[in-house]
């Protein structure tokens, strides 16, 4: 198993531009999240997912839009990327709720700059 | 005040060492976390627990879910060990359940 796949691993917008942050998973699990870590900060969840067709809002989803069409999948979409959005992006999947009991598996990131 | 708060935020080690990393959070939870994010970004769980102690060759995660604190020891401690170390605390609530972070603890073990 490949686990959590992320893509592209880094990637450089100018203001303005759109891209989609692809993220896979092979382990049939339906919890899905995307965090984004800014420097010196803990992670902030954007936006998450419990099963396919069915995303919420995280902490911090305002420049972003997600969809999970399927169970592997989750991409993340930035339109208007903007200065603020600068930031290391992680895909993570769970097997179920809460975490109470399941491990989190992480992707290996992407590095995004926006100038 | 963040819901979790490790400490130190940057440790400093000889090869060796025995190493304690604290986690302790302000919230009720349903799981605490232990995470290592090694230089080049990728994250790996290390430890998930809600009660006792857990081992794991040289590491060993222990929690008091009274006193709301969880530590992370690092026995015999190498330069390979040099990383991010994150806590994260699982949180139930009425509109589902959520992951708190740390800030990360950076470890730096020389040889």
């Amino acid at each position: 198993n490949a686990g959590v796949t992320q893509t592209p691993k880094f990637r450089i917008l100018k203001i303005g531009q759109s891209m989609t942050l692809q993220c896979a998973q092979d382990m049939n699990h339906n919890y899905m999240y995307w965090y984004r870590q800014d420097p010196g900060m803990g992670l902030k969840l954007i936006y998450y997912s419990v099963g396919a067709g069915i995303t919420d809002k995280g902490e911090v989803p305002n420049g972003y839009n997600v969809s999970r069409s399927t169970t592997e999948d989750f991409p993340l979409r930035l339109e208007l990327a903007a200065p603020s959005q600068t930031s290391v992006y992680f895909c993570a999947a769970t097997l179920g709720s809460g975490h109470s009991g399941n491990t989190i598996y992480f992707g290996e990131g992407s590095w995004l700059t926006v100038v | 005040k963040n819901e979790v708060e490790q400490s130190p935020q940057n440790l400093t080690a000889q090869e060796g060492e025995f190493i304690t990393i604290n986690c302790s959070y302000s919230v009720g939870i349903s799981a605490l976390h232990w995470l290592q994010q090694h230089p080049g970004g990728g994250i790996v769980s290390l430890f998930m627990l809600s009660s006792g102690k857990k081992k794991h060759g040289r590491l060993i995660a222990t929690i008091n879910i009274q006193e709301k604190h969880s530590s992370l020891h690092i026995t015999a401690s190498h330069p390979r060990d040099s990383a991010v170390y994150i806590c994260a605390v699982g949180i139930e609530g009425t509109s589902g359940s959520r992951l708190t972070f740390g800030e990360g603890t950076q470890l730096t073990v020389n040889p």
